[in-house]
């Protein structure tokens, strides 16, 4: 039962690099999200997917991308690193809009 | 704007029971729910409410009133495991989920 799979756990990047954060999910699930944690505040949405091949912006979308090329996987690009970046991300799925979300363990990711 | 306030910390004793509220003012109501989120760890459903009322699970409960935009979370017979964020959630009308800050729960032996 691997559920939602985010790898890495850990990453440090200098200002002006890109990584991909990458996730996946073996339930089967539609929709997909990207949230970012920081501290003090609540999860903020980066990006989502209700299908292969749609994605759309959720409330803090500047400086990523996605793709969702297949039911299983929904990456998450950083392009150009800022400090602002700095933060938690965290990777969920659910099989419907309404139903509960199922988290991935996180990306520790700090931007120095 | 949209908004969830949920209080910041909160302590409890081990055995006892504790209640975490939860006020939203968010565009439209598909539906509240509570996840527990322990230190450096995911957040893990807990509790779903759509309807006016009392939905019991095991040691916790969750109330809603629509009406009031208020819900909470109860916690019966405090265990020391119990001690983490738990995460307050409105769905809006587009389906989107508007997440509080989270009440970190302290518990003492």
């Amino acid at each position: 039962n691997a559920g939602v799979t985010q790898t890495p756990k850990f990453r440090i990047l200098k200002i002006g690099q890109s990584m991909t954060l990458q996730c996946t999910q073996d339930m089967n699930h539609n929709y997909m999200y990207w949230y970012r944690q920081d501290p003090g505040m609540g999860l903020k949405l980066i990006y989502y997917s209700v299908g292969a091949g749609i994605t759309d912006k959720g409330e803090v979308p500047n400086g990523y991308n996605v793709s969702r090329s297949t039911t299983e996987d929904f990456p998450l690009r950083l392009e150009l690193a800022a400090p602002s970046q700095t933060s938690v991300y965290f990777c969920a799925s659910s099989s419907r809009e309404e139903q509960p979300q199922h988290f991935g363990d996180g990306t520790r990711l700090s931007i120095l | 704007g949209q908004n969830i306030d949920q209080p910041t910390e909160m302590t409890a004793t081990e055995g006892a029971i504790v209640q975490i509220n939860c006020t939203y003012q968010t565009s439209g109501f598909n539906g509240l729910f509570w996840y527990q989120q322990h230190a450096g760890e995911a957040p893990t459903f807990l509790s779903y409410n759509v309807l006016d009322g009392l939905e019991e699970k095991g040691r916790f409960s969750s109330f809603l009133s629509r009406s009031k935009g208020y819900s909470y979370l109860l916690l019966k017979e405090l265990q020391m495991k119990d001690s983490a964020s738990y995460l307050c959630a409105v769905m809006d009308s587009n389906y989107q989920l508007i997440w509080g800050a989270g009440t970190k729960l302290i518990i003492k032996p």
